[in-house]
């Protein structure tokens, strides 16, 4: 099946820095791709939808600024968590769906990203 | 998209049959029943969807009730490796759909 590869896997760092956040779809192109947000023991919780050539749309509450996604390729789309505070330490997921005539949304591996 | 209710846990005896059961009343005609799972600190995994015809794949079937209101993704024999949440959700089928996520079911298969 598709895969999508989401790295780094795991990033501590400290308060006040920036974090890059890589999601790649290997075998499909994605013109979209979707962001989730999940804190321990919750439900996966999306932040923002990441579309190729344009600006990602973002869910309501979550800051654009804080959280800057672009997508300049169909293949990869990154998150940026910028100005890193211990709050943000989170699970951060991607997902991406193949095209409109393949219906299911492949999602990375997560990110587990610890913020001290 | 429409909501989901499942019930919050579940355990299995490994080996045997793992019925989750899944209830979304309000489906309209052109969403889709899909099944993920995610394993403790991975990413959701795909398993199955459908739309009102059963479906069944390597890893699970799915069974969707006439009217649609509800459907029951089954585990034919589980294994201690089938421990995670499993998700049903209700989507249109497009790609540039998200998918949105309830709460989910935990099964625990037990040995």
């Amino acid at each position: 099946g598709a895969v999508v590869s989401q790295h780094p896997s795991r990033v501590i760092c400290k308060s006040g820095t920036s974090v890059k956040i890589e999601c790649r779809s290997l075998d499909f192109q994605a013109t979209t791709m979707f962001w989730y947000r999940q804190f321990p023991k919750k439900s996966l919780m999306l932040m923002a939808t990441s579309n190729e050539g344009s600006k990602a749309t973002y869910e309501q509450g979550v800051e654009k600024d804080k959280f800057l996604i672009n997508h300049a390729s169909l293949t990869l789309s990154t998150l940026t968590v910028t100005s890193a505070h211990p709050e943000d330490s989170s699970f951060y997921i991607c997902s991406a769906r193949r095209n409109r005539q393949f219906t299911e949304a492949f999602f990375g591996q997560g990110t587990r990203l610890t913020v001290v | 998209d429409a909501k989901t209710t499942q019930p919050t846990s579940m355990d299995c005896a490994e080996g045997r049959a793992a019925n989750l059961p899944c209830n979304h009343s309000t489906i309209s005609g052109n969403e889709y029943v899909y099944w993920y799972r995610q394993i403790h600190s991975q990413g959701p995994q795909y398993i199955i969807h459908g739309l009102k015809n059963n479906e069944t794949n390597e890893m699970a079937s799915l069974i969707i009730t006439e009217d649609r209101k509800s459907s029951t993704l089954i585990l034919p024999h589980a294994t201690l490796r089938d421990t995670a949440v499993y998700y049903c959700i209700v989507s249109l089928q497009t790609g540039a759909n998200n998918l949105f996520f309830g709460t989910g079911t935990r099964l625990t298969v037990i040995p």
